[in-house]
């Protein structure tokens, strides 16, 4: 069946240390997103990927960096520039992009908990 | 002020009872989504819609896109039913604007 894994599901990192988040997807589909959530507060996005060598920042890039080699794959790297790192990170396709397709729903991964220690 | 709110933030349900959430955005959209957050934090879309009305199951979400107001309905509710609701309105490039969620739980 065709879906988006994220690994791993839970994650520690230590205070200056950077960290990578896997995102795959087997869907085909062009676009790409990485959604941060912190209790009591709506998802937010963090970067945002149409299509394959190109992304774009969203609203709270500072601290992270992603990269987007393949169509399948978007990983997300979380700096040690981020200063408040905890929390749940969400990533997500959708087959829209540069060929919008309308009315076709995104698909969510099951999310990796980030926790500094 | 939230690009994107949702009321109630929490709902406790008897099962049976039947439930709306209600959601208002203050931005242009091309589409809003409806999503449902387990507790284990994955998420599953429900509903996509830019008109009228849509059903799947026990589960209708309406939107009026003169009042930019939706809400989502679960009629005959059920415990498996508890979840975060959440709301979502899409803008340019394909973005999602959130709202915070409802928490729902429905008790036996």
């Amino acid at each position: 069946d065709g879906g988006i894994t994220q690994s791993p599901k839970y994650l520690f990192r230590k205070e200056g240390q950077n960290v990578t988040l896997s995102c795959e997807q087997n869907l085909n589909h062009d676009a790409m997103y990485w959604y941060r959530q912190d209790p009591g507060q709506g998802l937010r996005l963090i970067y945002y990927s149409q299509i394959v060598n190109d992304f774009q920042k969203g609203d709270i890039a500072e601290g992270y960096s992603v990269s987007r080699e393949k169509k399948e794959s978007f990983p997300l790297t979380v700096t040690s520039a981020q200063k408040n790192p905890t929390a749940f990170y969400l990533c997500a396709s959708s087959p829209r992009g540069t060929g919008r397709r309308p009315y076709e729903r995104y698909t969510f991964g099951s999310g990796t908990r980030l926790t500094v220690v | 002020k939230n690009e994107v709110e949702q009321s109630p933030q929490n709902l406790t349900a008897q099962e049976g009872e039947f439930i709306t959430i209600n959601c208002s955005y203050s931005v242009g959209i091309s589409a809003l989504h409806w999503l449902q957050q387990h507790p284990g934090g994955g998420i599953v879309s429900l509903f996509m819609l830019s008109s009228g009305k849509k059903k799947h199951g026990r589960l209708i979400a309406t939107i009026n896109i003169q009042e930019k107001h939706s809400s989502l309905h679960i009629t005959a509710s059920h415990p498996r039913d508890s979840a975060v609701y959440i709301c979502a309105g899409e803008t340019s490039g394909s973005r999602l604007t959130f709202g915070e969620g409802t928490q729902l739980t429905v008790n036996p």
